[in-house]
């Protein structure tokens, strides 16, 4: 089975931009579907992405998700940061039993 | 308002049992596919166990398979897991999540039961 990859944590300023990766370890980024997921401390999380970049409604227009074949990775990118926007941030797929497989969550800081 | 709310974690001996429950409101309960997913105190979340809406599906993660046993009881809305023969490595905090099949997704979660196997 595969493995999604995150970075444990990024860090940047308020107002600037941010982008967090998730790598897929085996088969192809594109084979299913990923979303991205926020959870603020003490908090449920909640859906930030789905589909690979479609965003809820509620969801401000900075988020955006992408996905590249070359790199086989998922990409979460916020911009005009905020300090609401610190949180930790975790990617999801599926396998091929359609079974969720996460990433390992990438804590961000908006300092 | 969709609401999850997880109840009957917290801290049991190796070996023992669990029963957390998932109470939900807000939406058509029989009409979504649920999940139980865990977190390891410092590891990402992990799939536990899938159950489709009318029960007739039931899916579990290697790692708890044979031990855990997840139900549904539609009339009072409400998901439950049932946890036996616990380790340590089951340590961790329970969410139950609404499946939304248009998107894919887990659209919904609980804030979460934590459950420490210790003795």
């Amino acid at each position: 089975n595969f493995m999604l990859t995150q970075p444990h944590s990024v860090s940047e300023s308020p107002g600037k931009t941010v982008t967090i990766s998730c790598t897929r370890t085996s088969g192809t980024i594109a084979s299913n579907y990923v979303q991205w997921y926020r959870r603020r401390p003490g908090g449920a999380p909640t859906i930030v992405i789905y589909e690979d970049d479609q965003r809820p409604s509620g969801v401000p227009d900075r988020f955006s998700g992408s996905i590249d074949s070359s790199s086989n990775s998922a990409s979460l990118t916020i911009s005009g940061l905020k300090t609401e926007d610190e949180a930790d941030y975790f990617c999801q797929s599926y396998d091929d039993n359609d079974h969720g497989v996460f990433g390992g969550g990438t804590k961000l800081t908006v300092l | 308002e969709v609401q999850l709310v997880e109840s009957g974690g917290g801290l049991v001996k190796p070996g023992g049992s669990v029963r957390l429950s998932c109470a939900a409101s807000g939406f058509t309960f029989t009409s979504y596919s649920m999940r139980w997913v865990r977190q390891a105190p410092g590891k990402g979340p992990e799939w536990v166990s899938s159950i489709n809406a009318d029960s007739f599906f039931m899916y579990y993660a290697d790692s708890v398979k044979g031990r855990f046993t997840v139900s549904r009881d539609n009339a009072n809305n409400l998901l439950f897991l049932q946890m036996n023969s616990l380790r340590a490595e089951d340590t961790g905090v329970y969410y139950c999540a609404r499946y939304y099949d248009s998107w894919s997704a887990y659209d919904y979660w609980g804030q979460g039961a934590q459950v420490t196997v210790s003795s």
